[in-house]
C-alpha cells in the first residue's frame, strides 16, 4: 500500500491560515487523497478528498501537486474548534479489487491553534 | 439519521473474558471497518467488510473475529481478550471507494 508522510505537531495562530503538508510520494494513478480530522475524545470526520485537481468546501481547501506526490490541506482561517489530529489518507478507487478498499491511517499531524 | 452507532460505549473485561463489540449504520453503506486506536497513536485496521458477506484482515487481525451478519451490522469479537487489548476501538462505513467514511464515537475498552 502506499504510504503516506506528515509532520508530527504544527501550531498556528487562531484566525491565521495554516497548511497542512503531506507526502505520498508512491501514489498511483488510481488512489484518491484523502484528509480526515480527529477532535478530542472523538471518532475522525470527513474533511476533504480528491484526484488530481485542487478542490474546496466548506471547511478547507485540499491543494494538489502536478506530480501528485504530495499534497497540502489549507484552512483558511484556523479557530480553536480546529484543533485536532489531521490524517492524509490514500484511498485506492479500483472498484474491481475489493482486496484495496482498505482505508489506512497513519500517524497524522496534530495541530495545536493558539489564541 | 442515526449515522454510525457502537455498542457498548465503554467496557471493562477481565483477562479471558469474551465480548462483542456491536457496529450499526442506517446509511446502506457497503464497506464497513474496525479500527483500534491505542493512547497517542494513529488507528490501526483490525478488519474490513467491502461488501455484505465478505470480510478482510487488517493490520492488526489476531486476537479478533468479526461478523458481517447483513449491511448494516459488523460486530467485532473478542474470544480471550487480553491486557494488550485495552484500546479505543472504532467502526466505521463508506457508500462506496470514494465517498467520505462515517466513524462511530469508539468503544472505549478496558482489559485488567
Amino acid at each position: 500500500d502506499a504510504k503516506t508522510t506528515q509532520p508530527n505537531s504544527m501550531e498556528s495562530n487562531e484566525e491565521e491560515p495554516v497548511h497542512l503538508p503531506c507526502n505520498h510520494s508512491t501514489i498511483s494513478g488510481t488512489d484518491y487523497i484523502h484528509w480526515y480530522r480527529q477532535l478530542p475524545s472523538q471518532g475522525p470526520e470527513y474533511v476533504i478528498h480528491g484526484l488530481t485537481s485542487n478542490v474546496n468546501n466548506r471547511m478547507a481547501s485540499l491543494a494538489i501537486a502536478e506530480d501528485r506526490k504530495s499534497s497540502t490541506l489549507i484552512l483558511h482561517r484556523a479557530t480553536l474548534r480546529d484543533a485536532a489530529v489531521y490524517y492524509c489518507i490514500l484511498k485506492v478507487a479500483v472498484l474491481s479489487n475489493f482486496g484495496n478498499e482498505k482505508l489506512t491511517f497513519g500517524t497524522g499531524t496534530r495541530l495545536t491553534i493558539i489564541p | 439519521n442515526a449515522g454510525v452507532t457502537q455498542t457498548p460505549k465503554f467496557q471493562v473485561l477481565k483477562t479471558g473474558q469474551s465480548m462483542t463489540l456491536q457496529c450499526a449504520q442506517d446509511m446502506n453503506h457497503n464497506s464497513m471497518y474496525w479500527y483500534r486506536q491505542d493512547p497517542g497513536m494513529g488507528l490501526r485496521l483490525i478488519y474490513y467488510s467491502a461488501s455484505e458477506g465478505t470480510t478482510d484482515k487488517g493490520e492488526v487481525p489476531n486476537g479478533y473475529n468479526v461478523s458481517r451478519l447483513n449491511k448494516r451490522e459488523f460486530s467485532l469479537r473478542l474470544e480471550s481478550a487480553a491486557p494488550s487489548q485495552t484500546s479505543v476501538y472504532f467502526c466505521a462505513s463508506v457508500l462506496s471507494l470514494n465517498t467520505e467514511a462515517f466513524f462511530g464515537q469508539g468503544t472505549r475498552l478496558t482489559v485488567v
